[in-house]
């Protein structure tokens, strides 16, 4: 099974504020996928990334794909409190299944 | 649009008892799979299934059993529950293996005491 890590576990920031959280692994991914979930509810579908070097934008959120095909990142500009989630990187190394990492738990302070 | 939908939410087992998690979805997706959520662990694939008639185990598929009589029913069966399927249970379905959308039930919460 391969490793998907994601930085950092926890993060608790001030709403307004920018971050960054991040998913590595020392496997090429062949796609990867970022999924937010809230409380008591299931993941949701973000993103999907293909290609190495893709950045995709959605409204206030970043997503890049690493040139290698081995990171990726999700960056929030201007944080609000309907971020705060558990926000999910999954990847497809190959053909095999898709990996989930453990997550960043994010709270935006308003 | 109901998407995927799970039963029961929430469940206390006694040790040695046996249950079903039920899973509907009705999307018409082959692709169906259940996971488990565990703090710091992410979620981990127990079963999953390519199709009515056929499944196949993930990465934690002890404990557990699954059918696929139908394209839209994926039941998960605890055989003789122990305290460590503590957890959160997601079904989830897709129109394929990688890279579709997945879409997630809202998750039962079982605990085995």
């Amino acid at each position: 099974t391969q490793l998907l890590e994601q930085s950092p576990q926890f993060l608790s920031i001030q709403e307004g504020e920018n971050l960054t959280v991040y998913c590595n692994s020392s496997s090429v991914f062949s796609s990867l996928q970022w999924y937010r979930q809230e409380p008591g509810e299931g993941p949701v579908l973000l993103v999907t990334v293909v290609t190495g070097g893709e950045v995709k934008k959605l409204k206030r959120l970043t997503f890049q794909f690493g040139d290698a095909r081995k990171d990726s990142s999700l960056h929030i500009t201007a944080a609000q409190p309907g971020d705060t989630g558990l926000y999910l990187c999954a990847a497809a190394f190959g053909n095999e299944k898709l990996t989930f990492g453990t997550g960043t738990r994010l709270t935006i302070i308003p | 649009n109901a998407g995927v939908t799970q039963t029961p939410k929430f469940q206390v087992l006694k040790t040695g008892q046996s249950m079903t998690l039920q899973c509907a979805q009705d999307m018409n997706h082959e692709y169906m799979s259940w996971y488990r959520q565990d703090p710091g662990m992410g979620l981990r694939l127990i079963h999953y299934s390519v199709g009515a008639g056929i499944t196949d185990q993930g990465e934690v598929p002890n404990g557990y059993n699954v059918s696929r009589s139908t394209t839209e029913d994926f039941p998960l069966r605890l055989l003789s529950a122990a305290p460590s399927q503590t957890s959160v249970y997601f079904c989830a379905s897709s129109s394929g293996a990688t890279g579709n959308t997945i879409y997630f039930g809202e998750g039962s919460w079982l605990t085995v005491v």
